[in-house]
C-alpha cells in the first residue's frame, strides 16, 4: 500500500557538500512532510506542503530547503552539510481528507563526516 | 502547543500482554494515532481512535478517553518481532505531532 519511495537509502559525504534527498510518491496525494529522527529519538517536523507550490518549515530549525513542483515529487536540498546535520530524515504523505494517518518512506540515513 | 507524554521504554515477556499509554495536552484534537518504528526502519501506521473507546486490529488495541485526554495502545500475546518503538500521534493544524515514542523489548 506505502508508494513512496526515498533515495538513497544512505549517503555518507564530506562537509560543505551540497545533497538533494528525493522522494516521491505515486499514490496522489496532496500533502507531503520531511521529518528529522536521531535514533531512538522523537520524529522533528522540518518542512512540509500542502500541494504544487506550497512549502512551509516545521517546528524544528532546519537549514535545509524543500520544493514542490510536482505533486509526487518533494525533495529535501542541504546546501552545505555539517556533521551536525547527520541523522536520519523521513519523508511523509497523506490523504487528502484524512487525519489518522502518514505513509512514510524508508528514510534516507545521512552521515556528514 | 502540543504535547505527548509516553514512557521511554517497557520490557515485557513472549505471550504476555503490554499496554503503551499516552497523554497528551493540545488545543485541537481530531483523533489520536499508533505507529510502530523498528530500529532503522520508518514508522508503519498501527491504529486510529477517531471517538472515545477501544479499536481492535488483531493483536493490536488502542484506546482513547478524550475527557481524560488519554489513550493507550495494548499488545497482546507478544511476539519478538513487537520489540520496537511506538509513537502516538495527534493531527492538529494541519500537522502530524508525535510522542517521543516508547522502546518496547520483548524477552524470550
Amino acid at each position: 500500500e506505502a508508494d513512496i519511495y526515498q533515495t538513497p537509502r544512505y549517503l555518507v559525504i564530506g562537509t560543505g557538500k551540497k545533497i538533494t534527498l528525493e522522494c516521491s510518491q505515486t499514490m496522489g496525494h496532496d500533502k507531503m512532510y520531511w521529518y528529522q529522527q536521531d535514533p531512538g529519538m522523537e520524529l522533528h517536523l522540518i518542512h512540509y506542503s500542502y500541494g504544487v507550490n506550497s512549502t512551509e518549515k516545521g517546528d524544528l530549525s532546519s537549514e535545509s530547503t524543500v520544493s514542490r513542483i510536482r505533486t509526487e515529487h518533494f525533495p529535501l536540498t542541504l546546501e552545505s552539510a555539517r556533521p551536525s546535520h547527520t541523522s536520519q530524515y523521513l519523508c511523509a504523505s497523506q490523504r487528502r481528507g484524512t487525519n489518522e494517518k502518514l505513509f512514510f518512506g524508508s528514510g534516507t540515513q545521512l552521515s556528514v563526516l | 502547543g502540543q504535547s505527548l507524554e509516553q514512557p521511554s521504554e517497557v520490557t515485557a515477556v513472549e505471550g504476555a500482554i503490554v499496554q503503551i499509554n499516552c497523554t497528551y495536552q493540545t488545543s485541537g484534537f481530531y483523533g489520536l494515532s499508533w505507529y510502530q518504528q523498528h530500529d532503522g526502519g520508518a514508522p508503519t501506521f498501527l491504529s486510529y481512535n477517531g471517538l472515545d473507546g477501544l479499536e481492535e486490529t488483531g493483536r493490536f488495541s488502542s484506546f482513547l478517553s478524550r475527557s481524560d485526554s488519554y489513550g493507550y495502545l495494548l499488545l497482546q500475546e507478544l511476539q519478538m518481532k513487537d520489540s520496537a518503538s511506538y509513537f502516538c500521534a495527534v493531527y492538529n493544524f494541519n500537522k502530524f505531532y508525535f510522542g517521543s515514542g516508547t522502546k518496547l523489548n520483548v524477552k524470550p
